[in-house]
């Protein structure tokens, strides 16, 4: 058990629909990240908060990607209209030291 | 970003000590580094973390020569349990940037 609790576990959708995951850090960790992994890849960064601040996005959160960090606890990733492309493990991990949560499979059919 | 090179996979067997190298030339004087452990369907997990000379923990050493330009994992005696994909990060930022990992296969 790291600590880090990423809900739902799994989650099937249709292409175009939304979907929002969830992430709760352990609980005095400031900083958050999201990240998104596919087969075979290493994890890639989408995104970092300090506090509730969000401090840097990366070139793969398009416009239909957005993340949130209300009041510097739990944050939320949403992603509109989603892709087939989109079908990825994403996985929340909050630091100092980088522990990760079991991440949300999303597929999209 | 930062980058490393390490083996894409490796095979061992049960009981066998496994050394994962990793290659970092461009390392920086405020870089450590990171291994990361991760098994099918579930999150990467920290292994050990170090700068210099050798680190040890109750699940795998860390060796890195004084030019800081490679850096080993050693893993004792592994067990089918250890079957999984290692990462290799460097870095001081507070973004770990992971590559594709080295995939350990432990037969029997």
């Amino acid at each position: 058990d790291t600590g880090v609790s990423q809900d739902p576990r799994h989650k099937i959708t249709k292409r175009g629909q939304n979907v929002t995951f969830r992430c709760d850090p352990i609980s005095e960790h400031n900083r958050l990240y999201w990240y998104r992994q596919t087969l075979g890849q290493g994890p890639e960064f989408l995104t970092y908060f300090q506090n509730e601040a969000q401090l840097e996005k990366s070139r793969l959160l398009s416009d239909r990607f957005s993340a949130e960090r209300p009041k510097g606890s739990f944050s939320t990733l949403e992603i509109q209209r989603t892709e087939q492309g989109d079908s990825a493990m994403y996985l929340c991990a909050s630091s100092p030291e980088a522990f990760f949560g079991q991440g949300t499979r999303l597929t999209v059919v | 970003l930062a980058k490393t090179t390490q083996p894409i996979s490796m095979d061992s067997y049960e009981g066998q000590e496994v050394n994962i190298t990793c290659s970092h030339n461009n390392i920086a004087t405020n870089d450590y580094i990171t291994w990361y452990q991760q098994f099918p369907s579930q999150g990467p997990r920290f292994i050990i973390q170090g700068y210099k000379t050798k680190v040890t923990n109750e699940v795998a050493s860390l060796f890195i020569p004084a030019d800081r330009k490679s850096s080993t994992l050693s893993l004792p005696r592994v067990s089918l349990s250890d079957t999984a994909v290692y990462y290799c990060l460097r870095g001081g930022s507070y973004i770990p940037t992971f590559g594709r990992g080295t995939s350990l296969i432990v037969h029997p």
